[in-house]
């Protein structure tokens, strides 16, 4: 079975500008998560949506949104970009079975901002 | 979800058993323990969960003490390839929501 898969895998932009990252969840899994991971900050939880719904949110200013379209596959937006939103961002999909919830991670975006 | 404390780094010659320590000592009755690494640039890697039984699988073993306010993860034969940041995390599993919560983690360098 097909991993996670991201693209772009790597992207440059430069402050002001929007960027939309992509993310195919494994084949039959339903929840999508969108995870920020910088040096100073570590790995911070952005959103999840599930079925197309936001189920949950992390601390992150408005600018970051994202979307999940009925085959489960989600986007995530920044506009109006930061230096500071220079990072790996990760998306992992999860599927529920007995009670037990994993997620798995894809191999990440690595968007620079200049 | 309760807190984990992991030792920042720890070092472990390649063939021998590499064994990863994780305090959890706020840790609720339903919350399962879970071990993530992360290979340099790479995503986390899922390796292991468990509730209060130890477990184990074809990447490690995950020793639970009976109180369950510690838990180990062992890899039984390190090799290079496991030179990598290795998480550890509390949390409950919910239809609310599947937030990971990553703590600093342990660097492990596995020495040829």
């Amino acid at each position: 079975k097909a991993g996670v898969t991201q693209t772009p895998r790597y992207l440059i932009k430069t402050r002001g500008q929007q960027v939309t990252l992509s993310c195919s969840p494994i084949s039959g899994h339903r929840s999508v998560s969108w995870y920020q991971q910088t040096p100073g900050q570590g790995l911070q939880f952005l959103f999840e949506y599930f079925s197309e719904t936001q189920r949950n949110k992390g601390n992150f200013p408005g600018r970051f949104s994202g979307r999940q379209f009925s085959n489960s596959r989600s986007e995530m937006n920044v506009s109006t970009l930061e230096l500071g939103d220079s990072a790996l961002y990760l998306c992992a999909s999860s599927i529920k079975r007995g009670g037990r919830e994993t997620q798995y991670f894809g191999p990440g975006t690595r968007l620079l901002v200049l | 979800d309760a807190k984990t404390t992991q030792p920042t780094s720890m070092d472990c010659a390649e063939g021998r058993a590499a064994n990863l320590p994780c305090n959890h000592s706020t840790i609720s009755g339903n919350e399962y323990v879970y071990w993530y690494r992360q290979i340099h640039s790479q995503g986390p890697q899922y390796i292991i969960h468990g509730l209060k039984n130890n477990e184990t699988n074809e990447m490690a073993s995950l020793i639970i003490t009976e109180d369950r306010k510690s838990s180990t993860l062992i890899l039984p034969h390190a090799t290079l390839r496991d030179t990598a940041v290795y998480y550890c995390i509390v949390r409950v599993p919910s239809n609310a929501g599947n937030m990971l919560t990553f703590g600093g983690g342990t660097r492990l360098m596995v020495k040829p």
